[in-house]
């Protein structure tokens, strides 16, 4: 049975800093990986999507990382800025169905 | 378009009424799904609609009831709820035939509260 952890649950960091979220998972056979943020009491929006076959994604600040033979994501937030300040979830997709299992998330706070 | 959108975002009702979630998208994706989140967890997988049929229930009470009148739209029918079915309700929707390969699209959410 497939889990995902992340690590640390909560994080608060000074703006401006660079920062690491980390995402793992137990079985490697996954299709992709999908990162989202999540804002208070409101719905996910999509960050970064890594197929199987990729090592990275990037967007603007945000650089994903995959190493599936570890079952290992990272994601990297370049400058951050108090709007960054929300959850951030991890979620795989496997090859058997079309379900996704979501991490219990990262809580990021970002201090002015 | 490249929205899920929710209505209504706000929902307050007694545990005697009925109500429905409303999920509607125009992106052409066959498969639409229902979340259901508690706060500070992450989302749980209630139904799956694949080609407007419902391929996966995991073993959500019947007091929750879907519907796909058609590929665009996909509503949760409520009836007869407990106060501990007070959650953030998320629809979401996915391109069938490759579903891993693209991704999932979320939308805002219904908060509902049972009183």
């Amino acid at each position: 049975k497939q889990e995902v952890t992340q690590i640390p649950a909560a994080l608060s960091v000074p703006e401006g800093e660079n920062l690491v979220l980390n995402c793992s998972f137990t079985d490697s056979a996954i299709y992709n990986l999908q990162w989202f943020r999540q804002d208070p009491g409101k719905g996910l929006t999509s960050l970064l999507l890594i197929q199987s076959s990729q090592r990275e994604q990037t967007s603007g600040r945000l650089n994903a990382s995959l190493d599936k033979s570890s079952g290992r994501s990272t994601l990297y937030i370049a400058a951050s800025q108090p709007g960054d300040s929300a959850t951030y979830l991890c979620a795989v997709s496997m090859n058997r169905d079309d379900k996704i299992i979501f991490g219990k998330g990262t809580r990021l706070h970002i201090l002015p | 378009d490249t929205e899920v959108t929710q209505t209504p975002k706000h929902l307050v009702m007694g545990m005697t009424n009925k109500k429905s979630l409303k999920c509607e998208q125009h992106m052409g994706h066959r498969a639409m799904y229902w979340y259901k989140q508690k706060a500070k967890k992450p989302p749980e997988l209630m139904f799956v609609y694949s080609y407007e049929k419902l391929s996966i229930n995991e073993s959500v009470p019947s007091r929750f009831s879907p519907e796909c009148p058609n590929s665009s739209l996909l509503n949760l029918h409520l009836h007869a709820l407990q106060p501990e079915d007070s959650a953030l309700y998320l629809c979401a929707s996915s391109q069938e035939d490759q579903p891993a390969l693209y991704g999932y699209t979320f939308g805002s959410g219904t908060r509902l509260t049972v009183v």
